[in-house]
């Protein structure tokens, strides 16, 4: 699976929109960008995926480049309750059942 | 309804000892997987059942680790001469794969295994 890149925290206003991006530079064709994250104490959540359109789902949106090298995972309206470790996480198609290889991914502090 | 569960919630151990962790996947889920988690690290892989087989252990970090599926449900990693260095949470999660769904693994609370 190819590597990804994460900044390691972030900072967000209670209410504003979270951009947090990832860089997956050798990321193949048929490999599909995961987002998961963990809640202090909890196992990680599965957040959203994508392969290279635009996907918006309840929790998030994620936006990929045209070149697929990096993307971001948006939450528009972050809550105390988003402060999280946000993985980036690249891997083939759904319906091939495959491991999950985190990096060590970006805690986002919410504040008030 | 019910999530992945995980028992115990909490082991301590002795360096040497024999432990099991046990995992309750979703109900009808024929893929389950096994992470572990040092402290500020992200989950590494262990290994990787589709129903009783195992479809990739190459993350079990040696012959020390072992887990079964029996009968395509339950699974129990267990881990023989306990080292400090296996202290770890340790996660299970499932899913269920069909042709064009495996989008999300199911995570359980995890185990944290302390080796004394």
């Amino acid at each position: 699976d190819a590597k990804t890149t994460q900044p390691p925290s972030m900072d967000c206003a209670e209410g504003r929109a979270a951009n947090l991006p990832c860089n997956h530079s050798t990321i193949s064709g048929n490999e599909y960008v995961y987002w998961y994250r963990q809640i202090h104490s909890q196992g990680p959540q599965y957040i959203i995926h994508g392969l290279k359109n635009n996907e918006t789902n309840e929790m998030a949106s994620l936006i990929i480049t045209e070149d697929r090298k990096s993307s971001t995972l948006i939450l528009p309206h972050a809550t105390l309750r988003d402060t999280a470790v946000y993985y980036c996480i690249v891997r083939g198609r759904p319906g091939t059942a495959s491991k999950l290889t985190f990096g060590t991914g970006t805690r986002l502090q919410v504040t008030l | 309804g019910a999530g992945v569960s995980q028992t115990p919630s909490n082991k301590v151990t002795e360096k040497g000892k024999y432990v099991e962790l046990r995992c309750d996947p979703i109900s009808g889920h024929t893929a389950l997987y096994w992470y572990r988690q040092s402290l500020g690290q992200g989950p590494e892989f262990l290994i990787y059942f589709q129903g009783t087989g195992a479809a990739d252990d190459s993350g079990l970090p040696n012959d020390r680790f072992f887990a079964v599926r029996p009968e395509g449900s339950v699974s129990t990693l267990k881990i023989q001469r306990t080292e400090r260095g296996d202290s770890a949470v340790y996660l299970c999660a499932s899913s269920l794969i069909t042709q064009d769904r495996d989008r999300e693994q199911f995570f359980g609370p995890g185990t944290r295994l302390t080796v004394l």
